[in-house]
């Protein structure tokens, strides 16, 4: 099984309507972090979370919003979807006793709105 | 501000060519880390390498390896004699540390796509 899993994977939605894309981890990491790919856009750090009672807005925070429910979870909220919104979204996770910074990411999740 | 570039939106190369993907980067800290991961077709972030500021020295895995040069700000990935399963987006990564000694998340370039033609 996966270390960080996201749900779903797919998704297609229509515009205004309200999308929560989940994440859970089990390997124990303190911060975890939400990113949205595009196209020759590369990977944009919306939000993240040094544990559940910090949360800190990223690079492109607009039209989301999020939660940390507990250290092992973190969604991410569209509260009325757009089209420029399609994208695919990642969580990570990083270890905050380690210094390198290095992310863990799961697999992805593909948001389609129409 | 951070920034990473990667200049090359895009590479086609015949299989068996060596290629290099460059990156170069911009930070304040001296403290920092650099990263490479690669993007299949399938959409999954694979974890290739992490170097850190105070490590010059150049690493070989295999097909691969990396050069960091740090009087450049650049952090170039070689492929030698390359494979079609080396089609892939490629990105490099840089972390920086916040005022409590921990990163906060990584900035990506924009990524290389490379395409091996067999």
């Amino acid at each position: 099984d996966a270390d960080v899993t996201q749900t779903p994977r797919n998704r297609i939605t229509k515009t205004g309507k309200r999308i929560m894309l989940e994440c859970s981890q089990t390997k124990g990491h303190d911060r975890m972090y939400w990113y949205r790919q595009d196209p020759g856009l590369g990977l944009r750090l919306i939000y993240y979370s040094f544990d559940v009672k910090d949360i800190n807005k990223g690079e492109i925070s607009d039209g989301y919003s999020v939660s940390r429910q507990a250290q092992a979870k973190f969604s991410l909220s569209l509260e009325s979807a757009i089209p420029n919104q399609t994208a695919l979204y990642f969580c990570a996770t990083s270890d905050a006793g380690t210094e390198n910074g290095e992310l863990f990411f799961g697999e992805g999740s593909r948001l389609t709105v129409l | 501000a951070q920034k990473v570039t990667q200049a090359q939106t895009e590479i086609s190369v015949v299989e068996k060519e060596d290629v290099t993907l460059d990156c170069v980067y911009e930070t304040r800290d001296t403290t920092y880390y650099l990263f490479w991961y690669k993007q299949p077709p399938s959409g999954e972030l694979v974890f290739l390498i992490r170097r850190n500021s105070f490590d010059e020295q150049n690493e070989i895995s295999g097909r691969y390896s990396w050069n960091f040069q740090k009087s450049t700000s650049s952090f170039n990935f070689t492929i030698t004699a390359s494979q079609v399963v080396d089609s892939a987006v490629y990105f490099c990564a840089l972390s920086e540390f916040d005022s409590g000694g921990g990163a906060d998340g990584l900035t990506f370039g924009k990524g290389t796509h490379l395409i091996i033609q067999p």
